[in-house]
């Protein structure tokens, strides 16, 4: 079965230093998300892109916060300048379509930590 | 905003069938009703997903009633890997595609 796979599977990073975080998404998937799990704390959604574009984004995606699609099979995250309380599980997902018939299927998520 | 509410946690045994249920009173028309499963230091695994009714795959079950202001998560049989944390979610509307994950229910199964 096909699934999204993320890496690396975790990174360690000096506060203040850039980090891109990297997932290959289900292959004939058109619609794609990241969301971050802060450790014993909810799912939380931070942004989701299709065509190129991003569609949505939460309030925790702000100016420090970046992604893109640069080629066809990758899609990734940059964070510009990390802080303390960036340190997360961060989860991509993708999704055939966007309606909500068309469930998210996430990776294994990448563990994120700033020393 | 559609919110859903479950139970924080529940116990079961191995064997015995578990059934979580979630209550999403404002759901919209369009909606559909998705459940997900997660184990610690991995990603949320999608179950199953449903509209109205019944919906049936190899790991579980989703009654969802008419009304679809409540639906019930199945799990025939648990095994000790069962044990997990079960999010029940349905779509903010309005073309909307994040999900908000609520702090689901945390299944405990027992030898």
């Amino acid at each position: 079965e096909p699934e999204v796979t993320q890496t690396p599977s975790h990174q360690v990073t000096q506060m203040g230093q850039e980090v891109i975080l990297r997932c290959v998404p289900i292959s004939n998937h058109l619609y794609f998300y990241w969301y971050r799990q802060i450790l014993g704390q909810k799912v939380e959604f931070l942004v989701s892109f299709y065509n190129n574009e991003i569609s949505e984004k939460s309030e925790i995606f702000d100016d420090q916060f970046s992604v893109e699609r640069p080629d066809g099979s990758n899609f990734t995250l940059k964070i510009r300048s990390t802080k303390l309380e960036d340190s997360a599980m961060y989860f991509c997902a993708s999704s055939r379509t966007g309606g909500t018939d068309q469930p998210q299927h996430f990776g294994d998520g990448t563990r994120l930590s700033i020393l | 905003l559609a919110k859903t509410t479950q139970p924080i946690s529940m116990d079961s045994y191995e064997g015995q069938e578990v059934n979580i249920t979630c209550s999403h009173n404002n759901i919209a028309t369009n909606d559909y009703i998705t459940w997900y499963q997660q184990f610690p230091s991995q990603g949320p695994r999608f179950i199953i997903q449903g509209y109205k009714t019944k919906v049936t795959n190899e790991v579980a079950s989703l009654f969802i009633p008419a009304d679809r202001k409540s639906s019930t998560l199945s799990l025939p049989r648990v095994s000790l890997s069962d044990t997990a944390v079960y999010y029940c979610l349905v779509a903010l509307g309005g073309g909307r595609r994040a999900l908000t994950f609520g702090s689901g229910t945390r299944l405990q199964v027992q030898p």
